[in-house]
């Protein structure tokens, strides 16, 4: 059974700061793995999309890596911003069903 | 991206009545339709799964009786929550996504049964 787990929980940063968030899945036969963020209240918007094959996405400030023989993922967000306050959330696509992971919950201050 | 979209996005009803959402996806055919609810402060929770055509496979616990999906067309799924009580109140997101492509969510349905 698919596990996925995100350290940490939560993050607290000044503005300005660089920082990274870690996803672990426990079975490495996934197709992709997708980064979301999600705002109070909200749906989830999606950041950036890792197919198997690949090792990284960037998308402006975000880099996503992705390394499937070690089962891991991390979320690097550059410069960071109020603006990125939010829960940040990985899923893990396969032949099971959707896994996501609880979440870390990003706050930046001014 | 692509672009999903749910209605109605909250609702109150009373309890013992029905409550159906919809999930659209605006520009694009969706294969496969995901719903999940959302606990305050929890993950999401995959409920079910819906191929268009098909009966929904719904996760160990979700009771399909009490969560009806039904997902008639390739662009159009709807989560009913039937004879709905206060423990039902929750936070209900659907996704739709085209084979095993990216996943594209809706803004989500806040119920609230009193």
């Amino acid at each position: 059974k698919q596990e996925v787990t995100q350290i940490p929980a939560a993050l607290s940063v000044p503005e300005g700061e660089n920082l990274v968030l870690n996803c672990s899945f426990t079975d490495s036969a996934i197709y992709n793995l997708q980064w979301f963020r999600q705002d109070p209240g909200k749906g989830l918007t999606s950041l950036l999309l890792i197919q198997s094959s690949q090792r990284e996405q960037t998308s402006g400030r975000l880099n996503a890596s992705l390394d499937k023989s070690s089962g891991r993922s991390t979320l690097y967000i550059a410069a960071s911003q109020p603006g990125d306050s939010a829960t940040y959330l990985c899923a893990v696509i396969g032949n099971t069903p959707l896994v996501f992971g609880k979440g870390t919950r990003l706050s930046v201050i001014a | 991206g692509a672009v999903v979209s749910q209605h109605p996005s909250w609702v109150i009803c009373k309890s013992g009545t029905s409550v159906k959402i919809e999930c659209r996806s605006l520009d694009f055919q969706a294969t496969t339709m995901f719903w999940y609810r959302q606990f305050p402060k929890q993950s999401l929770m995959l409920m079910a799964t819906s191929n268009e055509g098909s009966k929904a496979t719904y996760e160990q616990g979700v009771e399909k009786d009490k969560f009806l999906i039904n997902h008639a067309s390739l662009t159009l799924s709807t989560l009913t929550v039937t004879s709905a009580h206060p423990e039902d109140s929750s936070f209900y997101i659907c996704s739709a996504r085209v084979s095993v492509g990216e996943l594209f969510f809706g803004e989500g349905s806040r119920l609230t049964v009193l």
